[in-house]
């Protein structure tokens, strides 16, 4: 089971502003969900992206993966409150997900 | 209906007490699991189950007791809980359990032990 790393671990951010969360392992993902969850309630798979070098859009999120399959980004344009959550990535690996620690994100109005 | 429903969704109870959580899918899943998640840790895999059969259990106490009545439908009794067992407690469902498919997540029954 490989460790994914994420950072930063906590986020405070002004509404509008923009950010940037990460999530690296030292080994090659064969595949990386990321997931959004809200206090007491279950994670919400986001996106999952499978090639090296993919880029996905969801609205105001955009999504990477490293070309070596080892890394990947999440970037938030103009953050609003409802972005407010945990955002966990995942390595979907054989009978299980393999979360990272998540990063807390606040977004202030 | 791309929904997984828990039920409760809170939960308090003694540590003497018997209870069950319930978790439900229609979207024809046949790989079910439970996950516990602590206050600001990311959810740990407990149970896997794959086509009603139980295929993983990563060493949970016996006092957590899963059970898969039909493909639809997944259970986790508690008997004997300890306060450390407090936390929020998440079924997820995926089209089978390879790790190819997404994995949709239930709201969480949150339990508390007193």
């Amino acid at each position: 089971t490989q460790l994914l790393e994420q950072s930063p671990q906590f986020l405070s951010i002004q509404e509008g502003e923009n950010l940037t969360v990460y999530c690296n392992s030292s080994s090659v993902f064969s595949s990386l969900q990321w997931y959004r969850q809200e206090p007491g309630e279950g994670p919400v798979l986001l996106v999952t992206v499978v090639t090296g070098g993919e880029v996905k859009k969801l609205k105001r999120l955009t999504f990477q993966f490293g070309d070596a399959r080892k890394d990947s980004s999440l970037h938030i344009t103009a953050a609003q409150p409802g972005d407010t959550g945990l955002y966990l990535c995942a390595e979907a690996g054989s009978y299980q997900l393999t979360f990272g620690k998540g990063t807390k994100l606040s977004v202030i109005p | 209906d791309t929904e997984v429903t828990q039920t409760p969704k809170h939960l308090v109870m003694g540590m003497t007490n018997k209870k069950s959580l319930k978790c439900e899918q229609h979207m024809g899943h046949r790989a079910m699991y439970w996950y516990k998640q602590k206050a600001k840790k990311p959810p740990e895999l407990m149970f896997v189950y794959s086509y009603e059969k139980l295929s993983i259990n990563e060493s949970v106490p016996s006092r957590f007791s899963p059970e898969c009545p039909n493909s639809s439908l997944l259970n986790l009794h508690l008997h004997a809980l300890q306060p450390e067992d407090s936390a929020l407690y998440l079924c997820a469902s995926s089209q089978d359990s390879s790790g190819i498919y997404e994995q949709f997540f239930g709201p969480g029954t949150r339990l508390t032990v007193l």
